[in-house]
């Protein structure tokens, strides 16, 4: 099956400064790639996604890369804010997610 | 809209009880359904998934089963419960195909 393998496993920053979270999987018929942002207590939250035919997708202060030959890909915060703190979670996917261990994020106002 | 609901959203049960978690989802049809689990401070871990009434594929051996018996509708339970199937459960749909999930608010079970 899907190995998914995400670093680093904590990441702490200051206000304003940018987040890169990387994940690689080991199945290259993985076909799509999300990633999900878990507040405390709460449910996984898909924030951005990006299929294999893709190399690089933007939301805002958000983006993910993909690199399908080395197999990993990876998620960009620019600009961060006290309430991107959360654990994230990428997952790869050809019928089933499979995810990452997570990331626990911490921006320091 | 497509909604999920899961519940109980916190469950305290002792060692060797019985265990029964729902999850339903409302406004699809023929959703691809699942059971994740996610240890304290840990990932989440695939449990079930389903792709249709009575199609269950497990992915890990443990002490839990899962059952689909209706459309939108799945159900995980255990017979005996251990200490270590404490923890946080999610369900999660999507539409068939390979599209984002949607998660439930989850039930933390703790067993004593």
């Amino acid at each position: 099956g899907e190995n998914v393998e995400q670093h680093p496993s904590t990441l702490s920053v200051q206000e304003g400064d940018s987040a890169v979270i990387k994940c690689t999987y080991s199945d290259s018929a993985s076909n799509y790639f999300p990633w999900y942002k878990q507040e405390l207590g709460k449910r996984p939250q898909l924030i951005i996604d990006i299929r294999s035919n893709v190399g690089e997708k933007k939301d805002q202060r958000i983006a993910v890369t993909l690199n399908k030959t080395a197999k990993h890909f990876s998620l960009h915060i620019t600009e961060t804010q006290p309430e991107d703190s959360a654990v994230y979670f990428c997952a790869a996917s050809r019928n089933q997610f499979y995810f990452g261990t997570g990331t626990s994020l911490t921006v320091i106002p | 809209s497509q909604t999920i609901h899961q519940w109980p959203a916190t469950l305290v049960q002792p060692v060797g009880s019985p265990l029964s978690l729902e999850c339903t989802v409302e406004g699809t049809s023929n959703p691809n359904l699942y059971w994740y689990r996610q240890a304290a401070g840990r990932g989440l871990q695939l449990l079930f998934y389903s792709v249709g009434i009575g199609q269950i594929s497990s992915e890990v051996p443990q002490n839990l089963s899962a059952s689909r018996p209706q459309d939108r509708q799945f159900i995980l339970s255990s017979k005996k419960l251990l200490l270590s199937d404490s923890g946080f459960y999610l369900c999660a749909w999507s539409v068939q195909g390979n599209h984002g999930y949607t998660f439930g608010s989850g039930t933390r079970l703790t067993v004593v």
